[in-house]
């Protein structure tokens, strides 16, 4: 059964680095997203990416952040400069908007991000 | 603005016996709602959702959901539970006008003795 991947599983970086997770979607779905958990509260939504661009941001989405789909599988999320607050749990999902999977979301394993 | 409430932190069943995790929903217009479990290490996995038609959705591993409109509920059920149920249950429904971003419930921490 197709899934999505991400790498790393686990990334520790210092405050003020430049970190890139990675996220491979299930092949052939259309939407793209970016959540993140912090340690302890509730799974926050980041991002929606859909034909090329962004199609919606929360406003944890600020200048900090980045996504692209640079090639025809990978799906990041770049933070230019992290911030302690930053440390949590980011969940890459993908969606096939056609036939019966319409509105399910997929959702890799994680990347736990630790910034000190 | 839509939000999703899990009022219980953590629910605690004897092996075999009938499981309630339970949900509520705040929404404007046609709610399209999803639980998702998430073992220990691991991702948020799809168990079942409900978008139209019977309110009583059969999903993954057993589990099930009754959708209740007048209660505005979607209380995740399994008849039966088992040692392996042992995980973290979110509740989600979807963003209105949006990408279908999903908004989350708290989670609930189930938790099965054997």
């Amino acid at each position: 059964e197709p899934e999505v991947t991400q790498t790393p599983s686990h990334q520790v970086t210092q405050m003020g680095q430049e970190v890139i997770l990675r996220c491979v979607p299930i092949s052939n779905h259309l939407y793209f997203y970016w959540y993140r958990q912090i340690l302890g509260q509730k799974v926050e939504f980041l991002v929606s990416f859909y034909n090329n661009e962004i199609s919606e941001k929360s406003e944890i989405f600020d200048d900090q952040f980045s996504v692209e789909r640079p090639d025809g599988s990978n799906f990041t999320l770049k933070i230019r400069s992290t911030k302690l607050e930053d440390s949590a749990m980011y969940f890459c999902a993908s969606m096939d908007q056609r036939g019966g999977n319409t509105d399910t979301q997929y959702f890799g394993p994680g990347t736990r991000l630790t910034v000190l | 603005a839509q939000s999703v409430a899990q009022p219980e932190d953590q629910v605690n069943v004897a092996e075999g016996n009938p499981l309630t995790v339970k949900c509520t929903y705040s929404v404007s217009g046609n709610p399209y709602l999803f639980w998702y479990v998430q073992y220990p290490n691991r991702g948020l996995q799809f168990l079942l959702k409900y978008i139209t038609g019977d309110n009583l959705v059969k999903g993954s591993y057993g589990f099930e959901a009754e959708f209740n409109k007048s209660q505005t509920s979607f209380h995740l059920k399994k008849p039966s539970a088992l040692v392996s149920d042992s995980a973290l249950y979110f509740c989600a429904v979807r963003d209105i006008g949006s990408n279908y971003q999903l908004i989350w419930g708290a989670g609930t921490k189930l938790i099965i003795k054997p």
